[in-house]
């Protein structure tokens, strides 16, 4: 069955550039989350998207932004990266008519971001 | 969402059941319980979930005590690969579901060979 997709894998960059990370949800799934996962601590939910809508927003920082596209495939914005936001990058989708099903998640492989 | 209390870690004989235990005391009428675990660095794994009533899936048993201020979720045989931080969450299913999880400090468990 086909999962979630993430690109890419591993991401290395400077203090001060900007990364894109991006997001392919399961076919038919209409919500995609991003969670951010730093070294030994549990993963921190950031922003969710229903319908290419902004659905819900958690700790993403200010130089954070992200997108859901028409093809519902969704992509992380990230400016002006520090040190900090070295981390896994998680992508997790979910069919939001779905019953308590609703918040059954599929999370992808993740994306390793780390900044130098 | 509920507050949940796990114990930080447990370890479990390979092939014995693995008993994990979760207290969700606050919980409201209209909050289920959900268990996601995840083995080291890969992606939170959706295990099962209830909302009263006891239930089993192919991975694993959910057993929510009768005034559902606790649950236990159960590996019945455990293996190595069964290793992993396991969270238990109390969410509310408003028909939305598109609100992020949040994920505590769950319990991290290990199959000993």
């Amino acid at each position: 069955a086909a999962g979630v997709i993430q690109s890419p894998r591993h991401l290395i960059k400077e203090k001060r550039e900007t990364a894109t990370l991006k997001c392919y949800p399961i076919p038919r799934h209409d919500t995609v989350y991003w969670y951010q996962q730093g070294p030994g601590q549990d993963p921190q939910f950031l922003i969710s998207f229903y319908e290419k809508m902004q659905s819900d927003k958690g700790s993403i920082p200010d130089r954070f932004s992200a997108q859901q596209f028409s093809d519902y495939h969704s992509e992380l914005n990230m400016s002006s990266l520090e040190l900090g936001d070295s981390a896994l990058y998680f992508c997790a989708s979910s069919l939001r008519t779905g019953g308590s099903g609703a918040n059954v998640l599929t999370f992808g492989a993740g994306s390793r971001l780390t900044v130098l | 969402d509920a507050k949940t209390t796990q114990p930080p870690s447990m370890d479990c004989a390979e092939g014995r059941a693995a008993n994990l235990p979760c207290n969700h005391s606050t919980i409201s009428g209209n909050e289920y319980v959900y268990w996601y675990r995840q083995i080291h660095s890969q992606g939170p794994q959706y295990i099962i979930h209830g909302l009263k009533n006891n239930e089993t899936n192919e991975m694993a048993s959910l057993i929510i005590t009768e005034d559902r201020k606790s649950s236990t979720l159960i590996l019945p045989h455990a293996t190595l690969r069964d290793t992993a931080v396991y969270y238990c969450i109390v969410r509310v299913y408003s028909g939305g579901g598109a609100d992020g999880l949040t994920f505590g400090k769950g319990t991290h468990l290990i199959i000993q060979p």
